[in-house]
């Protein structure tokens, strides 16, 4: 069975603190991306990347980097957390080809305090 | 750029009723079409997709088909049941993006 599994369903942070979230996929899959989802604002994406050490902007960079040191990991980095980056991030994946869809993990919720 | 534009919810229905969820694009060139679903507290799963034009995609009872000439790709299903209560996401993927265009989401409760 396919699989995204992303580090921990519920998180708690401070303020400041530099926070990991962590995806990992066993399809052997091109494309990775994280979304952040937010009451009333749909799925926002945050960055995607197509190959290892390749990334792109998405819509909402600002306040997160991302890391691809292998093909089936793909990390979300917040540099130094905020409280309005409380959500719920979602990871995915993806082949490359524009018929084929996205494969989502079952979600980080992230709480900053 | 390419769009998505769902009809917005939330949307109530009493178990069996018919279901229309309606859903239009704008992209350049021909995408493909998607629906997901997300139930509560779970990541979002693809439920049926399209590839291209007056395809239909069908998946647990629903359907939706690709329409080239109104852009539209709605989804409906015959009777609804308490379990199909979720949220709904439409998205297409272009030929030259490896990211997709999702929809703002429609939350679905069936009562029964």
């Amino acid at each position: 069975d396919v699989k995204v599994t992303q580090s921990s369903r519920y998180l708690v942070k401070r303020t400041g603190e530099k926070v990991f979230l962590e995806c990992v996929q066993d399809m052997d899959h091109e494309n990775m991306f994280w979304y952040r989802q937010d009451p009333g604002l749909g799925l926002r994406l945050i960055y995607f990347s197509y190959d290892v050490k390749m990334k792109e902007k998405g819509d909402i960079p600002e306040g997160y980097s991302v890391s691809r040191e292998k093909k089936e990991r793909f990390s979300l980095i917040l540099e130094s957390a905020s409280t309005n980056q409380t959500s719920m991030y979602l990871c995915a994946s993806s082949l490359g080809g524009k018929n084929t869809e996205a494969f989502f993990g079952q979600g980080t919720r992230l709480t900053v305090v | 750029g390419n769009s998505v534009t769902q009809m917005e919810g939330p949307v109530t229905l009493s178990e069996e009723a018919f279901l229309t969820i309606n859903c239009t694009y704008t992209a350049t060139g021909y995408p493909s079409l998607f629906w997901y679903v997300q139930y509560p507290g779970e990541g979002l799963q693809l439920l049926l997709k399209a590839t291209k034009a007056d395809d239909k995609g069908s998946n647990k009872g629903f359907e939706a088909t690709y329409r080239k000439e109104t852009t539209s790709f709605h989804l409906e299903k015959g009777s609804v049941q308490v379990s199909d209560s979720a949220v709904y996401f439409c998205a297409l993927r272009g030929a030259n993006a490896g990211k997709s265009t999702f929809g703002d989401g429609t939350t679905l409760t069936v009562k029964p």
